[in-house]
């Protein structure tokens, strides 16, 4: 069964503490990793997109990895303004196109 | 370029009532999604649409309905409410219906049932 798991579920750094977050997925044929983030009382907002192990994408102080196994979601030097929920989902190539979510990590930044 | 926009944002029902919910998708989008977000449940794909016809469906009860009109707008429609219908329901859309690396949400209806 597919299925997508995020760690851990929160998180609590201090203003320019770096850390990771994680997605760790089971699908039978990966066709991408999608990561959003959530802000409270809005709509998940698109970050990146992943198609293969070994790719990275970057957007300011975020920056997404790709391996077959999981990925990881990068913060470097946060501000107080990244404090959001992110969420992970996947997508399988015999998934009809339907994204399998995470229940997310919720980040908070302390300044 | 206006985003998506979902009405009403916030609803309150009661037991065995029915309800519907209105997107629109940012112009030009064709595809709609439908997706109900609940604390232990996590985001749940409902539905999709695409050129008013339904794409996808995901595991929920036939209660669960939608529709999208011509100018791609959509309506979800949930009959006899029960509790745990209570929720976020989010609407996304995007320009083909397999860009889902461009999925835009809007800022979704919370319902309560009572």
């Amino acid at each position: 069964e597919d299925q997508v798991t995020q760690s851990p579920e929160a998180l609590r750094l201090q203003e320019g503490e770096s850390s990771s977050l994680n997605c760790s997925y089971t699908v039978s044929g990966l066709r991408g990793l999608f990561w959003y983030r959530q802000d409270p009382g809005k709509g998940p907002e698109f970050l990146f997109t992943l198609y293969s192990a070994g790719e990275e994408k970057e957007k300011e102080r975020l920056k997404a990895t790709l391996t077959k196994k999981e990925s990881f979601l990068h913060i470097t030097a946060p501000k107080p303004e990244d404090s959001a929920t992110y969420l992970c989902a996947v997508q399988a190539w015999d998934s009809n196109y339907q994204l399998i979510w995470g229940a997310g990590t919720k980040l908070i930044i302390k300044p | 370029k206006a985003g998506v926009t979902q009405t009403p944002r916030y609803l309150i029902k009661t037991r065995g009532q029915q309800v519907t919910l209105s997107c629109s998708p940012i112009s030009g989008h064709r595809s709609v999604s439908w997706y109900q977000q609940t604390p232990g449940q996590g985001l749940q794909f409902l539905f999709e649409y695409f050129s008013e016809t339904q794409r996808n469906k995901g595991n929920f009860p036939g209660r669960f309905s939608g529709r999208q009109f011509s100018n791609s707008r959509s309506e979800m429609n949930v009959s006899t409410l029960e509790l745990g219908d209570s929720a976020l329901y989010l609407c996304a859309s995007s320009l083909e219906a397999t860009s889902y690396n461009e999925q835009f949400f809007g800022p979704g209806t919370r319902l309560t049932v009572l």
